[in-house]
C-alpha cells in the first residue's frame, strides 16, 4: 500500500477486555512507532521498533500494554484488561531510517480510536 | 521533563488572511523541529522539518522559522484557505533525530469563509 494503515479504525471495548490493534507500516520501513493521543492533546510516545527489535518501550503506561513486531513488518499493540483511561486514539508511524542516523520523516497512519466503556 | 508549548490554543481567521502560530520548547539535546498538520480523524502529516542550523523553511504557503538560541519556532500561513482548517502540531526530536518525538498539544485553526 501507499501509506501506513491501521485496523480497526474504531474499537469499543468493555472495561476489563483485552484488545489488539494492528499497524501495517510502509513496505521496507525499518522503524515503527506507536503513539497514544488523548482527546485534544498531542500524541505521546509509547514504543519504538527497529526491524523486529523493540528498542524503546519507555512510554508504555503500564504492564498491561504490550507491543510486538515479530517479523519486522506488521506490528500489534495489545492492551490487556482495558481501563477507561486507556480510551484514546492510538497512532502508528513508520520511517525508513533507523536510530542514530540522520533524521527521517515519520509517516503516520489514520489511528485506531479506542473507547473503553 | 522535555516540553513543547504552543500558542494560541485555538485561532479563527477569515479565508485569505495570514496567521502565525507559535511554539516554545525545552527539549534538550535538540536535533530537529517539525511542524505537522492533523486533520480531524486523520494522522499527522509533515509540513516542515528543520535542524538547529536552519532558520527558515518553506513549503508552499507554509513558512516555518526556528531560533535555536531562544528555543522558539513559528509557522506562518499565507493566504489561508478553507482546507487549512486543522490542528497544527509542533514536534521536537532529540539527539539522534529519529527517536521518539515530543509533541506539543497543537493549535486548532479554523478558517471561515
Amino acid at each position: 500500500g501507499a501509506g501506513v494503515s491501521q485496523s480497526p479504525r474504531y474499537k469499543v471495548a468493555k472495561r476489563g477486555q483485552d484488545v489488539a490493534l494492528r499497524c501495517d507500516p510502509i513496505s521496507g520501513h525499518v522503524s515503527l512507532f506507536w503513539y497514544q493521543q488523548a482527546l485534544g492533546q498531542g500524541p505521546e510516545f509509547l514504543t519504538y521498533f527497529q526491524n523486529e527489535a523493540q528498542l524503546d518501550k519507555s512510554g508504555l503506561p503500564s504492564d498491561r500494554f504490550f507491543a510486538e513486531r515479530p517479523e519486522g513488518s506488521v506490528s500489534t499493540l495489545k492492551i490487556q484488561r482495558t481501563q477507561q483511561e486507556d480510551s484514546a486514539v492510538y497512532l502508528c508511524a513508520s520511517s525508513s531510517g533507523g536510530i542514530g542516523q540522520k533524521f527521517y520523516e515519520q509517516y503516520f497512519g489514520p489511528g485506531t480510536r479506542l473507547t473503553v466503556t | 521533563k522535555n516540553q513543547v508549548e504552543q500558542s494560541p490554543q485555538s485561532l479563527i481567521i477569515l479565508e485569505g488572511k495570514n496567521c502565525t502560530l507559535q511554539c516554545n520548547y525545552t527539549v534538550s539535546p535538540f536535533s530537529n523541529l517539525r511542524w505537522y498538520k492533523q486533520d480531524t480523524g486523520r494522522g499527522p502529516v509533515s509540513l516542515t522539518i528543520m535542524t538547529f542550523s536552519e532558520n527558515t523553511k518553506s513549503n508552499g504557503r507554509y513558512t516555518a522559522t526556528l531560533d535555536a538560541d531562544t528555543k522558539q519556532s513559528s509557522l506562518h500561513i499565507t493566504a489561508s484557505q478553507l482546507s487549512d482548517s486543522a490542528s497544527y502540531i509542533c514536534v521536537v526530536s532529540g539527539k539522534f533525530g529519529n527517536e521518539k518525538l515530543t509533541f506539543g498539544t497543537g493549535t486548532r485553526l479554523t478558517i471561515i469563509p
